[in-house]
């Protein structure tokens, strides 16, 4: 079955230092999504990638879709206290209609 | 613009009870999902919805999960009876194509506590 390994669960920064989540999926992908939630929030939408090794960026977010679109990354840069969130891949296959969620990773950061 | 609205926002209920979660979707948005978050488990998906058409109900944890959409802009999921385990956050979302494309609309979600 479709399988959604997000690492890591956790990450605990200093304001200002920067901070990676990976995405791995045990079959290929046909588009991949990603999205923030807010403590007590709801998850909102940050981009989709869809193309084998694309790169989008959004001022200090970077995002990744591997090569063989097996895996994904996002990466903030220089992150700040608004960036505070859990962060989630979302797998979306193209034999199916449904969108599978990573387990997500909680980012915290220390003013 | 409205977005997707789920009610109630909190329950509390005893175990044994029926629960009932309501959503309306966007206008115009033809694919429907039910979400269920908690700390252990993540989100969860439990069954979408294309067209107000079951399409996959795998996730439905036990026959006491029920969900319908009898028109295209309310669904519900039931839960009967309830017990402690289901509580959690469930989130009910839209999007506007069956396709497997396009942003998922989040509701703010309905926190269910069951005694």
């Amino acid at each position: 079955g479709q399988q959604v390994m997000q690492i890591p669960q956790y990450q605990h920064v200093q304001e200002g230092e920067d901070f990676t989540t990976y995405c791995n999926s045990s079959t290929t992908l046909s588009n991949i999504q990603w999205y923030k939630q807010r403590p007590g929030g709801h998850p909102v939408f940050l981009i989709q990638l869809v193309k084998s090794g694309e790169v989008k960026k959004q001022k200090r977010l970077t995002f990744q879709f591997g090569e063989a679109k097996k895996n994904s990354s996002l990466h903030i840069t220089a992150t700040q206290t608004t960036d505070v969130g859990t962060y989630f891949c979302a797998d979306l296959y193209s034999s199916a209609s449904k969108i599978i969620f990573g387990s997500g990773t909680r980012l915290s950061i220390r003013p | 613009d409205a977005g997707v609205i789920q009610s109630p926002r909190h329950e509390v209920t005893e175990m044994g009870q029926e629960v009932t979660l309501r959503c309306k979707p966007i206008s115009g948005h033809n694919s429907l999902f039910w979400y269920r978050q908690t700390m252990m488990r993540g989100l969860e998906l439990l069954i979408y919805f294309n067209n107000n058409v079951p399409i996959d109900d795998s996730g439905m944890p036990e026959d006491r999960f029920s969900a319908k959409m009898p028109n295209a802009s309310f669904s519900t999921l039931k839960i009967q009876p309830s017990e402690p385990r289901d509580s959690a956050v469930y989130f009910c979302a839209s999007r506007p194509g069956t396709a497997n494309t396009g942003e998922l609309f989040f509701g703010e979600g309905s926190r269910l506590t069951v005694l």
